[in-house]
């Protein structure tokens, strides 16, 4: 596609539902990042994909947060037994290669409130 | 672990003036990589600007260009003749040089452009 984009926009769930969150990256992308951005603050790293291999995963706050690739496009985000701190917005974007230099382009972000 | 600070959460320009937007970073490696990201009100996420630690040469992209002090873990960004449209929050971000492809972003400063 044209861009990275992601789905939904904005998630209402009460606490202690699961969530999954969509990342759909630009085509032939081969890694894919998941990040959480916190109102007012910077994003911050949850774990990339390289195709469907998933090297790092060391940005994932605890085991109730988990990311597919299966194919090595379309990305999941789940998140388990929601709590309100998980309320934050959650950003994918995708790159071309894995390194820097290959730049980042990131979707809209799904915004993600836990009530 | 490395750190990224952004001390102004708040600056505002005249259109047409020059605004200095500062960063600093702490870290252990010698090598790695700096980058400004700018964040619209749309809120997507484009890089701005990127920088080598090994190069000592500033980089620039027409109005926008680097001090980058690596003695002093300094990483500024300079905007000249700024322009409405360059309203948004920027992000200073730090990637290690050693395959782990992470971004540590710093807290953000939100620039207004002034008419």
């Amino acid at each position: 596609g044209a861009g990275v984009s992601q789905s939904p926009r904005y998630k209402v769930t009460k606490r202690g539902q699961d969530v999954t969150l969509r990342c759909d990256p630009i085509s032939s992308h081969a890694t894919l990042y998941w990040y959480q951005q916190a109102l007012g603050q910077g994003p911050e790293f949850l774990t990339y994909f390289n195709y469907e291999a998933q090297p790092d995963k060391s940005g994932l706050p605890s085991d109730r947060f988990s990311a597919e690739r299966p194919e090595g496009s379309i990305s999941t985000l789940t998140i388990q037994r929601t709590e309100q701190r998980d309320s934050a917005m959650y950003r994918c974007a995708s790159s071309l290669g894995q390194g820097v230099g290959y730049e980042q382009y990131f979707g809209p972000g799904t915004r993600l409130t836990v009530t | 672990a490395q750190t990224v600070t952004q001390s102004q959460p708040e600056m505002s320009v005249q259109e047409a003036e020059t605004v200095t937007l500062s960063c600093t970073y702490d870290t252990s490696e010698s090598n790695y990589y700096l980058f400004w990201y700018k964040q619209p009100p749309s809120r997507q996420m484009i890089l701005v600007i990127r920088q080598e630690a090994y190069k000592q040469q500033n980089a620039t992209e027409n109005r926008f260009s680097v001090n980058f002090q690596k003695a002093a873990k300094s990483f500024s960004l300079k905007i000249s003749d700024s322009q409405l449209g360059d309203t948004a929050m920027y992000f200073c971000a730090f990637m290690k040089h050693d395959g782990t492809y992470k971004y540590i972003f710093g807290t953000g400063t939100r620039l207004k452009v002034l008419a």
